[in-house]
């Protein structure tokens, strides 16, 4: 069935550190893929998506590239502002509805 | 333009009671849908509607119930309520099920039962 797997957290950075975070995916198809970010007491909200193979969604310096040959979509910033603290999920489009991963807190302290 | 509202924020209720979430969205979306957020599991999907007088189970469906009567609202009903239940409830709605587009989610609402 589909699943999207992503790294467990929660992951403590400083400010203007590098961040990765891990997500793979199992699906029958092309899924479009998402990262969406929860910050604190909110919904959710996209982030940045990416609907075929190579693309590469990007929004408020996060970037994210759909890898076909891994089932990947990492996410990634090179430097992370303590207003990035949030819990990220990454999700695939399949049917009519949104498989998320587990979701990985964010912390960032200046 | 106030996007996907639900109302209560937050609500307590006790083991055998029954509530309705609300659920409201001004975007003319024709697809709802209902997750419950559990601390480390993700978000999991309850029920969807891709229209009008269509409703559908998703993964976790048992013990809760909705309907739509109207593209802007998509209720949840719980009948009988559960410890179980305790969770954060999402709506969301996008522009059409393929999902390519956006989906839109409203700010939760926190049930607890005792």
């Amino acid at each position: 069935g589909n699943s999207v797997t992503q790294m467990e957290g929660p992951v403590t950075l400083s400010e203007e550190a590098f961040l990765t975070i891990n997500c793979t995916y199992t699906a029958t198809g092309y899924p479009s893929l998402f990262w969406y970010v929860q910050y604190p007491g909110e919904g959710l909200q996209l982030l940045l998506k990416a609907t075929k193979a190579d693309d590469k969604g990007s929004n408020k310096g996060f970037e994210a590239t759909y890898r076909k040959e891994t089932t990947s979509f990492h996410l990634e910033k090179g430097s992370v502002q303590v207003s990035d603290s949030a819990v990220y999920f990454c999700a695939l489009a399949a049917g009519t509805a949104l498989i998320f991963g587990k979701g990985t807190t964010l912390s960032v302290s200046s | 333009n106030a996007g996907v509202t639900q109302t209560p924020k937050f609500r307590i209720l006790k083991i055998g009671q029954s509530m309705t979430l609300q659920c409201t969205q001004d975007m003319n979306h024709n697809y709802m849908y209902w997750y419950r957020q559990d601390p480390g599991m993700g978000l999991k999907l309850i029920y969807y509607s891709v229209g009008a007088g269509i409703t559908d189970k998703g993964e976790v469906p048992n013990g809760y119930n909705v309907s739509r009567s109207t593209t802007e609202d998509f209720p949840l009903r719980l009948e009988l309520a559960a410890p179980s239940q305790t969770s954060v409830y999402f709506c969301a709605s996008s522009a059409r099920g393929k999902l390519d587009t956006e989906a839109f989610f409203g700010q939760g609402t926190r049930l607890t039962v005792v």
